[in-house]
Formats: structure tokens, sequence, C-alpha cells
């Protein structure tokens, strides 16, 4: 069974417009970290924001937030007033404190084009 | 605002030579990584480091690659003898520590193509 599920694998969004991509996860583990990474045309891989499966509110940092329905296993990345230089490769990622707690796990990622 | 560094962005090798990709991670961190992306694939972990030894490797690091930290700020990723399937882009990733809370920050990739 896949550990990260993004279901999208492109969406096209006006500028301006707010965006919700989607990520679902797999684990039987109470503790863990969801984090969402931005990889740009150039490849770089960008940290964009931490959720914690402790974290009683959802995370957010500037115009990125999560939407983080523990129960339901989802942790879906929000952004608001859409730019242009948020085109890029989104990825989902997780650790797990029974796997050892080192690695990563990626979902297959959406490309978000953002149109003007 | 530090960050991870790595050389060179793009080498280009032939089947069956050995290479070094090198990483300079953020200085007070203490855990390393090093993950692949094949192209148009998703992310996978290959190996963490801590104090000197692999904490954790996933089963694509065979025997093949081997990774060291020859001094106080390099962390390299060696692949013995090159594989077609090797190409791929690299990335070198560090964290303060190992926590499942802490965040990894990635450097910014080398592309390796095996001829």
């Amino acid at each position: 069974a896949q550990k990260i599920t993004q279901t999208q694998p492109g969406m096209f969004v006006q500028e301006k417009e707010a965006v919700t991509l989607d990520c679902t996860y797999d684990t039987s583990d109470p503790s863990y970290g969801l984090f969402w990474y931005k990889q740009p045309s150039s490849g770089e891989m960008i940290f964009l924001i931490y959720q914690g499966s402790y974290d009683q509110q959802n995370a957010t940092e500037g115009r990125y937030s999560l939407n983080f329905q523990k129960a339901r296993k989802s942790a879906n990345l929000v952004i608001s007033a859409s730019q242009l230089g948020d085109s890029a490769m989104y990825f989902c990622a997780m650790r797990e404190v029974s796997e050892g707690a080192q690695k990563l796990v990626f979902g297959q990622g959406t490309r978000l084009t953002i149109n003007p | 605002e530090p960050e991870v560094t790595q050389t060179p962005s793009h080498q280009v090798t032939q089947m069956g030579q050995e290479v070094i990709l090198r990483c300079v991670p953020i200085s007070n961190h203490l855990y390393f990584y090093w993950y692949r992306q094949i192209l148009g694939q998703k992310v996978e972990f290959l190996v963490s480091f801590y104090n000197n030894e692999i904490s954790e490797k996933s089963e694509i690091f065979d025997d093949q690659f081997s990774v060291e930290r020859p001094d106080g700020s390099n962390f390299t990723l060696k692949i013995r003898s090159t594989k077609l399937e090797d190409s791929a882009m690299y990335f070198c990733a560090s964290s303060e520590d190992g926590d499942f809370t802490d965040t990894q920050y990635f450097g910014p990739g080398t592309r390796l193509t095996v001829l």
C-alpha cells in the first residue's frame, strides 16, 4: 500500500485564486510528521510547511496552510492568493517513528500550473 | 540563511565508472541524508548518516553505494560502478536531529547522467 497518496497529477488554477492540493497518508504509528515540499522547474526541493501528528492546530506559514484531518488521514496543502511563481511540483512526505524516523517517504507529487 | 550545497550540479559519466557526489550540509546539523529522483518519478530515500555511521538505508542502497564524511564539512555519496539506471537527480539533505518532527533541508541536487 502507498504510504503517501497524491491523487491529483496536475492542477490548473487562475492567478490570485486559492488552491488545495490533496494528500492522504497511511500509517498505524501515532507519532509521525507530515511535510510539504515545492520543486520548481529548476529542480531544487524547497520546504514549505510541517504538521506533527500531535499538533492540535493546523500549521500555517504565510500563504501556505495545512488542512490536517487526522481521522481521515489527510493533510491537504492550501495556497491562498496563488501567484505565477507558485507553478511547480508539490510533494507531500511523511516521517514515522516506527520506521526509524529517519527517512521521508514521498508521494508522487502534483504539478500545479498558475495561469495569468 | 544557511543552506545545503551540492557539487557538481550536473555529472555525466560512462557506465561502469565511479562517481562521487559531494554535499556540504548546514553547519549545525547532525543528520545527513541522500535521496534520488529518477526523471518524472517521486523522490526516494537512499540513506541516512549520523555520528559517522549509517543509521538507516533503503533496499536501493546496495553494495555499489557508499557514504562518507571525509572531514568536518563534506558529506559524499560514492557509486562504485555506475549503471544506466543510476541516472537520476541526487539530493543531499540535512536536519538538526533525527526526530520525526524535524525538518530535512535539501540541497539543489546533482543531476547524474550515465551513458
